[in-house]
């Protein structure tokens, strides 16, 4: 069964900071990984998605990666703005479905 | 404005109620997926329709029933609620499901904002 871990649980960081979220994965059986953002209440954003034969996607000041042999993605979050806060989610996608990490919370200190 | 519209946004409902969350895209998508994301645990998948067709009920307990009357429109009836079953739904829509084989081309799922339900 595919389990999605998302490290750090939570992170804070000052504004203009450069940040890493990493998830990783348990089966590398996968077809794509897409990052999401989620505002509290309100449904999912999608930020970049990687299909499985790609190794990095750019949008802006995010970058992400994945390394599927290791079963690992990283977000890059470049200068990050107070508007970043947020959580972010990482999914894997399996036949019909997305598998879920439990997020990062995110906030960026002005 | 993500494409994907849920109503209600919000629902309070007694455990004796029968009510219906409502989901609806405009990108011409054929497969459309309801979710679950209870607080403190990771979204979890529910159920899958490709083409108005079920393709995967991931476990879910009959008080759950999906409708799909066309690619459109994504209904689910709630009847006899639990406590336990207050979260925030979220529908998603992709162009079609993924194909058999990992590695094949794989299709971005749209977001609906959701609608969060309160079981009293």
């Amino acid at each position: 069964k595919q389990e999605v871990t998302q490290i750090p649980a939570a992170l804070s960081v000052p504004e203009g900071e450069n940040l890493v979220l990493n998830c990783s994965f348990t089966d590398s059986a996968i077809y794509n990984l897409q990052w999401f953002r989620q505002d509290p209440g309100k449904g999912l954003t999608s930020l970049l998605l990687i299909q499985s034969s790609q190794r990095e996607q750019t949008s802006g000041r995010l970058n992400a990666s994945l390394d599927k042999s290791s079963g690992r993605s990283t977000l890059y979050i470049a200068a990050s703005q107070p508007g970043d806060s947020a959580t972010y989610l990482c999914a894997v996608s399996e036949r019909n479905k997305l598998v879920f990490g439990a997020g990062t919370i995110l906030r960026v200190k002005s | 404005e993500t494409g994907v519209t849920q109503t209600p946004r919000h629902l309070v409902m007694g455990m004796t109620n029968k009510k219906s969350l409502k989901c609806e895209q405009h990108l011409g998508h054929n497969a459309m997926y309801w979710y679950k994301q209870s607080a403190k645990k990771p979204l979890e998948l529910m159920f899958v329709y490709s083409l108005e067709e079920r393709v995967e009920n991931n476990s879910v307990p009959s008080r759950f029933s999906p409708e799909c009357p066309n690619s459109s429109h994504l209904f689910l009836h709630l009847h006899t609620l639990q406590p336990e079953d207050s979260a925030l739904y979220l529908c998603a829509s992709s162009q079609k499901v993924s194909p058999t084989l990992a590695g094949g081309p794989s299709y971005e799922q749209y977001f609906g904002p959701g609608t969060r339900l309160t079981v009293t």
